[in-house]
């Protein structure tokens, strides 16, 4: 059974720190895995999709890795800002409607 | 439409009440997700689309839950004699397959009295 967890369960930085989240997973075979922000009270917003063929993506500030053999992924933000402040869920898709999500790292960056 | 719409954002409702709550997914995915997500807690799954198959109800967690998906399109989730426990931001996800990301809505939330 695929188990997704995200370490830490939360973190606060001063602004411009660079940081890193993690996401475990405990099977490998996977056909891809996202990276979500979700601010207090609303829905989920998709900031990368790593396919199980690539390394990793980047968009803008944000750069996720991927190494399947491990079972792990990182979510690397550089010069957070205080708006970066958030909860940072990732999500393991094994093919179909099978996917798991991780309880989320809460991300506080401090002006 | 551009996103995953969903209405109502907000619902209070007496305990014992049913409610409808609506998903318009972007055109042409053929897949959709309900999600309740409780206060602090992670995504629970519900149930899931996938074009006209019959849907994966296993995440229901009860028979008060039923949801259904009409032409392919537009999804409605009903709770029945609603209890306070199902008090929850309710989230809807669509794919153009079951297997290339997820584009959540905004939610609704669900507040049981």
């Amino acid at each position: 059974k695929q188990e997704v967890t995200q370490i830490p369960a939360a973190l606060s930085v001063p602004e411009g720190e660079n940081l890193v989240l993690n996401c475990s997973f405990t099977d490998s075979a996977i056909y891809n895995l996202q990276w979500f922000r979700q601010d207090p009270g609303k829905g989920l917003t998709s900031l990368l999709l790593i396919q199980s063929s690539q390394r990793e993506q980047t968009s803008g500030r944000l750069n996720a890795s991927l190494d399947k053999s491990s079972g792990r992924s990182t979510l690397y933000i550089a010069a957070s800002q205080p708006g970066d402040s958030a909860t940072y869920l990732c999500a393991v898709n094994a093919g179909g409607f099978k996917t798991i999500f991780g309880a989320g790292t809460r991300l506080f960056v401090k002006a | 439409g551009a996103g995953v719409s969903q209405s109502p954002s907000n619902k209070v409702t007496e305990k014992g009440k049913d409610v409808e709550l609506r998903c318009d997914p972007i055109s042409g995915h053929t897949a959709l997700y309900w999600y309740r997500q409780s206060l602090g807690q992670g995504l629970e799954f519900l149930i899931y689309f996938q074009g006209n198959s019959a849907p994966d109800k296993s995440g229901l967690p009860s028979d008060r839950f039923s949801a259904e998906r009409t032409g392919g399109s537009v999804s409605t989730l009903t709770i029945q004699r609603t209890q306070q426990e199902d008090s929850a931001v309710y989230l809807c996800a669509s794919s153009p397959t079951g297997n290339y990301g997820y584009t959540f809505g905004s939610g609704t939330r669900l507040t049981v009295v």
